[in-house]
């Protein structure tokens, strides 16, 4: 039962550095979406796919990139990191339709740092 | 605007009696569901109950209930019986179809419930 993973759960980076987090879901979900979550906060959005090779902004896109290259993976870029990134990252996938059983889905979180 | 509201930064209970956590949301769409996680100390975040926009009956899941009050644009989370595993950050969300594709789903800013022994 992996559902969604993302990689890594911990990671410090230096201002300017560049890094990638990594997401793949098993569960064959149309959607994808990344999310951070800064300290006592809700989510916020920011970017979403509804299949491979289409990919779009959310509330809070600048910084970041995406690329969704399978239905399984939905990477998210961070470039030029700077201390506004500062957050929790949050992968997730759904699927279309109504009903409970198209929750989202999360995976556990990427604490990210900058300094 | 705010689509989804949650008044009570905080909430204390008693553990073993019940508790209301507040949540508001704000939609056009006539077709939208409404769902409640739960995000322990540890980060993740839980699936706790679902409601969809259509659905008459208020949704039930063991220990928790949803108020749903349509016309209020009301969707409290009911917790009874606390125990103090319960103790967490609550969040409200409601998925919508979004303009163009796709579905959006958009979260409140959380509660954050302590159960006291």
């Amino acid at each position: 039962n992996a559902g969604v993973t993302q990689t890594p759960k911990f990671r410090i980076l230096k201002i300017g550095q560049s890094m990638t987090l990594q997401c793949t879901q098993d569960m064959n979900h149309n959607y994808m979406y990344w999310y951070r979550q800064d300290p006592g906060m809700g989510l916020k959005l920011i970017y979403y796919s509804v299949g491979a090779g289409i990919t779009d902004k959310g509330e809070v896109p600048n910084g970041y990139n995406v690329s969704r290259s399978t239905t399984e993976d939905f990477p998210l870029r961070l470039e030029l990191a700077a201390p506004s990134q500062t957050s929790v990252y949050f992968c997730a996938s759904s699927n279309p339709g109504q009903g409970a059983g198209n929750t989202i889905y999360f995976g556990e979180g990427s604490w990210l740092t900058v300094v | 605007a705010q689509k989804i509201t949650q008044t009570q930064p905080g909430m204390f209970v008693q553990e073993k009696e019940a508790v209301t956590l507040d949540c508001t949301y704000d939609t056009s769409d006539p077709s939208y569901g409404l769902f409640w996680y739960k995000q322990p100390s540890s980060g993740e975040m839980i699936f706790l109950i679902y409601q969809g926009s259509y659905d008459q009956q208020n949704a039930t899941e063991g220990r928790y209930s949803l108020n749903f009050q349509k016309a209020r644009k009301s969707a409290n989370l009911v917790i009874s019986a606390s125990q103090l595993g319960d103790s967490a950050m609550y969040f409200c969300a409601m998925r919508e179809p979004r303009d163009n594709y796709g579905q959006n789903f958009v979260f409140g800013p959380g509660t954050r419930l302590s159960v006291l022994p």
